[in-house]
């Protein structure tokens, strides 16, 4: 399964944008980049997908780079409610989900 | 999106017993899939939980210590068999939809053996 790079941890405030990245420089051309997310106590929740061009939907934003190498995921304002654990994960379309450590987003007020 | 629904969402079990988690999904789906979390960690995948066929097992699971049941394309059972403390974790399904790449998940179940 391909391998995704992410930070441990990363901090924001409260109605600032947060940028969270994901490095997979061995991504192959059927893989998607699919991120979730799991706040305290829950199941994890999907947030977005893409596979090469950026995408927008109510949650986030996802940038990809045009070599498919690395992605950002984009929350444009964090709430308290956003703080939870990201994980960007690799993977063709129907196939189970392969979850890194991921990234722990803390927001303060 | 799919809603699905665990039960029991917790249970606290003795060493050597069995405990079936039910997974119910609100629409027909093609994938289901069970996942274990041990406290303070990310997620694991047990199996692929097939229709009509045997569960496919990652490596590291076995199907005497996790038999899982997918008798229709919205509800599947994982059995945690024989257990130990060590198998005290979170249990999670999750589903997908035929073409769809976006997954759902249930809430869990809470598993304490003491």
């Amino acid at each position: 399964d391909a391998k995704t790079t992410q930070p441990n941890s990363m901090e924001s405030n409260e109605e600032e944008p947060v940028h969270l990245p994901c490095n997979h420089s061995t991504i192959s051309g059927t893989d998607y980049i699919h991120w979730y997310r799991q706040l305290p106590s829950q199941g994890p929740e999907y947030v977005i997908h893409g596979l090469t061009s950026n995408v927008n939907n109510r949650m986030a934003s996802l940038a990809i780079a045009e070599d498919r190498k690395s992605s950002t995921l984009i929350l444009h304002r964090a709430t308290l409610r956003d703080a939870a654990v990201y994980y960007c994960i690799l993977g063709p379309a129907g196939t189970a989900l392969i979850f890194g450590k991921g990234t722990t987003l803390s927001v303060s007020s | 999106s799919a809603v699905i629904s665990q039960k029991p969402s917790r249970d606290i079990c003795q060493r050597g017993t069995s405990l079936t988690i039910q997974c119910q999904v609100d629409s027909q789906v093609t994938m289901m899939f069970w996942y274990r979390q041990q406290p303070g960690q990310s997620l694991t995948l047990i199996a692929t939980a097939n229709q009509g066929s045997e569960a496919t097992y990652e490596s590291g699971f076995v199907i005497d210590k996790f038999p899982i049941s997918r008798p229709n394309l919205t509800f599947s059972t994982l059995t945690v068999s024989n257990m130990s403390p060590e198998d005290s974790s979170i249990y999670l399904c999750s589903s997908a939809g035929l073409g769809a790449v976006e997954q759902f998940f249930g809430p869990g179940t809470r598993l304490t053996v003491l």
